[in-house]
């Protein structure tokens, strides 16, 4: 049981480029989230997928596109990389619809934007 | 709207001194709580959380209490260790329009104990 995986674990990107980070979860959980951490701003949610076939939009959605591939998958892909989304990003999934169900998180994805 | 308000840190203590770290949140319902620790170079994992007013809960020798009244969740150790290092994320999480639980987390605090 590996939880909730992500790959790459570290990425260096030039200005522009293109790239979709990976997650994926084995614990049969509906909800996925995709997370970015900054420091001194916590952690700010980008999209996330209350079940499979849906996304939403999150706190800081713009410059990236999500796409939950079937219940275990949740990517997050950014179509022309910015200085300003170099940062660490976390998946995390939960279970759907009990308010008291706490989250898993993957052990991150540390991204520069050069 | 939603929010959580922990105390800055970084707080730095001696091992074995009592840790207290502040969380305050406003929230429109009747949220469950939470928190979170992160280990360097990990992701976060959940610490201890609390469903319904004045339900303590506790974990690996901390504790929190969720007060209703005061809208707080703080967090407590009697007697930390240099391996209690980390940062600490105060959360709730609370029915958003659409029907999801969506969790809103503080900024996090940074513990550093020497030895």
């Amino acid at each position: 049981n590996a939880g909730v995986t992500q790959t790459p674990k570290f990425q260096v990107l030039k200005t522009g480029q293109s790239m979709t980070l990976q997650c994926a979860q084995d614990m049969n959980h509906n909800s996925m989230y995709w997370y970015r951490q900054d420091p001194g701003m916590g952690l700010r949610l980008i999209y996330y997928s209350a079940s499979e076939g849906t996304t939403d939009k999150g706190e800081v959605p713009n410059g990236y596109n999500v796409s939950r591939l079937n219940k275990r998958e949740f990517s997050l892909r950014l179509e022309s990389a910015a200085p300003s989304q170099t940062s660490v990003y976390f998946c995390a999934s939960s279970e759907e619809g009990h308010f008291y169900n706490e989250q898993f998180f993957g052990p991150g994805t540390r991204l520069t934007v050069l | 709207g939603n929010s959580v308000t922990q105390m800055e840190g970084p707080v730095t203590l001696s091992e074995e001194a009592f840790l207290t770290i502040n969380c305050t949140y406003t929230a429109t319902g009747y949220p469950s709580l939470f928190w979170y620790v992160q280990y360097p170079g990990e992701g976060l994992q959940l610490l201890l959380k609390a469903t319904k007013a004045d339900d303590k809960g506790s974990n690996k020798g901390f504790e929190a209490t969720y007060r209703k009244e005061t809208t707080s969740f703080h967090l407590e150790k009697g007697s930390v260790q240099v391996s209690d290092s980390a940062v600490y994320f105060c959360a709730l999480s609370d029915l958003r329009a659409g029907g999801s639980y969506i969790p809103t987390f503080g900024r996090g605090t940074s513990l550093i104990v020497h030895p």
